[in-house]
């Protein structure tokens, strides 16, 4: 059992297209990310969601729009793609750190290529 | 400023050898915690070791310590007798506190490239 999957794990688009990546979790955690890793491994935070709710959004373009229609499930749907938007994007969850380590558990990726 | 630094883009290493790899942070909040990943060839993000800030001890897990040194704010990740397998990406990463749920990012620095040599 995949603990955090995504969906596409590739994708291929022209620009100017809208394209979604799907992600969901099966360990019950509160909290689940967006990150992005460009070309040269970089990793940056995109948002994060607790419960549904939005908590970070590092300013991130307005065509990048995150949905989480409950915990177990955040989406990050894409306007306009721009070819700098190609990228790793990976989706990730962790339990709130209280007592635990506040580990994060990504998904496998999804590479996004736009042409 | 950054506040994760990994000095190192590329590392080689002799197979059986142990290997350092190189992070210092930048906090002035009392409570954090510090982590490292190994992303292979194949692209996934494999947790390997946590240490948080207020942890007497060094964190160990199999091969892999963590060598935290408060004061001077670093806290590298050491591979006792690598393996060919080990080849792969290395991030380290820090999680502050925060006070509200969500919040709480891991903030990544910008990776070393550890290859094994046979």
């Amino acid at each position: 059992d995949t603990a955090v999957s995504q969906t596409p794990k590739y994708l291929v688009t022209q620009m100017g297209n809208d394209k979604s990546i799907k992600c969901e979790q099966n360990l019950g955690h509160d909290t689940m990310y967006w990150y992005k890793q460009d070309s040269k491994k970089f990793l940056k935070i995109m948002f994060s969601y607790n419960n549904k709710e939005l908590i970070i959004n590092e300013t991130v373009p307005n065509r990048f729009s995150p949905k989480s229609p409950d915990k177990a499930h955040l989406n990050l749907h894409i306007n306009s793609l721009e070819l700098g938007d190609s990228a790793v994007y990976f989706c990730a969850s962790s339990q709130d750190a209280g007592e635990n380590t506040g580990e994060l558990f990504f998904g496998e990726g999804s590479r996004l290529t736009v042409l | 400023a950054q506040k994760i630094t990994q000095t190192q883009p590329g590392m080689f290493v002799q197979e059986k050898e142990a290997v350092t790899l190189d992070c210092t942070y930048d906090t002035s909040d009392p409570s954090y915690g510090l982590f490292w990943y190994k992303q292979p060839s194949s692209g996934e993000m494999i947790f390997l070791i946590y240490q948080g800030s207020y942890d007497q001890q060094n964190a160990t897990e199999g091969r892999y310590s963590l060598n935290f040194q408060k004061a001077r704010k670093s806290a590298n990740l050491v591979i006792s007798a690598s393996q060919l397998g080990d080849s792969a990406m290395y991030f380290c990463a820090m999680r502050e506190h925060q006070s509200n749920f969500g919040n709480e990012k891991l903030t990544f620095g910008t990776g070393t490239r550890l290859t094994i040599i046979p």
